[in-house]
């Protein structure tokens, strides 16, 4: 069975500095890996996704994330945060026959200092 | 396309009480999962639904059940409410749950038990 650990509950950056949150994957092949956003009251917002290729992804709002197989992680990256990323932002791992079936990391919550 | 919707966004029940939520995917998407979202548990997923059968279930008691309909729509029942379901219920729909499939997230239910 696939699991996602996500170290940190909770960080505050201050506006305009870089972020970056770490997710580690357990999971016996190469699995699909999310991110995903998630504001106070709301659902969940994909970020950006890896099946396979190109270690580095992109997504929207300026993110992006890096595969590294031999370290386990997906860690997500920004170069410069705004006040409207605080949010919580999971992490999620999928596998090819169950797509329909994501494990979740328990989150981590941005705060954005002025 | 419309997105993902569930009815109703909030609810309040009481303990011992049963409790019905809709899921309306996105049109031709054929899998439904649902997921139960608390401080505690963070993000569990409960089952999923494809062509009108439970292909994938999570850990949850009996008292959670689901159905899907031909139109893809899908419903969750709990029965016998509990103070612990208090929750966001969220459900996701992906075209067939297989492959290099993205889920998407609808606002989810709110669900209070007094």
């Amino acid at each position: 069975a696939q699991s996602v650990t996500q170290p940190d509950i909770h960080i505050t950056v201050s506006e305009g500095a870089s972020l970056e949150l770490r997710c580690n994957y357990s999971y016996g092949a190469t699995p699909y890996l999310f991110w995903y956003v998630q504001s106070p009251g709301q659902g969940l917002q994909l970020l950006l996704k890896y099946f396979s290729g190109d270690t580095l992804v992109q997504g929207i709002k300026g993110f992006e994330a890096e595969f590294k197989r031999s370290q386990s992680s997906f860690n997500l990256r920004k170069p410069s945060v705004h006040w409207s990323d605080a949010a919580e932002y999971f992490c999620a791992v999928g596998t090819p026959t169950n797509a329909g079936k994501s494990t979740f990391g328990d989150g981590t919550t941005l705060t954005v200092k002025p | 396309k419309a997105g993902v919707t569930q009815t109703p966004r909030y609810l309040i029940k009481t303990r011992g009480q049963q409790v019905t939520l809709s899921c309306s995917p996105i049109s031709g998407h054929r899998s439904v999962s649902w997921y139960q979202q608390t401080p505690g548990q963070g993000l569990q997923f409960l089952f999923e639904y494809f062509s009108e059968t439970q292909r994938n279930k999570g850990n949850f008691p009996g008292r959670f059940s689901g159905r899907q309909f031909s139109n893809s729509r899908s419903e969750m029942n709990v029965s016998t409410l509990e103070l612990g379901d208090s929750a966001l219920y969220l459900c996701a729909s992906s075209p067939s749950g297989q492959g290099r499939e993205t889920q998407y997230f609808g606002p989810g239910t709110r669900l209070l038990v007094l």
